[in-house]
């Protein structure tokens, strides 16, 4: 089966500008989360989908960030004005069960995001 | 908060020398501890969920243990193709998030 794919998978783009980061899970995965890695730092939550509800957003930095799920398949994290701080890797992940289950949560590949 | 902390942060290996990396962590009330395999350039790859003290699992090398405080993740004659950053993350009580350590970054060196 497909993985979990995002894209771009690098996005250079000036401060003050918007940015679309695209993730479409596995098929047949109700939910959906995104990630972020900023340089020098853990991966953190910034929240999850189950369908096209958002089940939890605490990890959202700031309402500069705005993610939907249209019709519980894939998902888009927009980010508007970017900032400086804003650079880092989204990582988007799926799962079949909210628990993670024995396969755990299936992690795509990022989007390398530097804001100049 | 849920709380993890991987140590050595970095390790260079020989080739078949066996090591152990540790993640210890604080939460509240552990629904699973996660070990994720991550290589440059790519997203995390699942390895293991652990649930409960004394539970441990294995894939070819890798050997995850889990304490009621700690994880480790033993290589056993490692090869150069070990060479990744070790993730270990938890699911606590309450909520479906992962809290992710900053990675164990292993080198094998042939």
């Amino acid at each position: 089966e497909a993985g979990v794919t995002q894209f771009p998978s690098h996005s250079v783009i000036e401060k003050g500008q918007t940015v679309t980061l695209r993730c479409d899970p596995i098929s047949g995965h109700d939910n959906l989360y995104w990630y972020r890695r900023v340089m020098g730092k853990e991966i953190k939550f910034l929240l999850h989908f189950v369908k096209e509800s958002k089940q939890d957003e605490s990890g959202m930095p700031n309402n500069r960030f705005l993610a939907e799920r249209t019709g519980g398949t894939y998902s888009t994290l927009k980010v508007q004005p970017a900032e400086l701080e804003d650079s880092g890797v989204y990582f988007c992940a799926s799962s079949q069960d909210v628990t993670g289950g024995g396969y755990g949560y299936t992690f795509g590949s990022g989007t390398r995001l530097t804001v100049v | 908060e849920d709380q993890v902390t991987q140590s050595p942060e970095a390790l260079r290996l020989q080739e078949g020398e066996s090591s152990s990396l540790n993640c210890s962590y604080t939460v509240s009330g552990l629904r699973g501890l996660f070990w994720y395999r991550q290589d440059p350039g790519k997203g995390p790859e699942f390895l293991f969920t652990l649930y409960s003290a004394g539970e441990e699992k294995e894939k070819e090398r890798l050997k995850a243990t889990l304490t009621k405080k700690e994880s480790f993740l033993h290589i056993t004659a490692p090869k150069p193709e070990d060479s990744a950053t070790y993730l270990c993350a938890v699911r606590g009580y309450g909520n479906n998030r992962l809290a992710f350590g900053k990675g164990n970054q292993v080198v094998v060196i042939p």
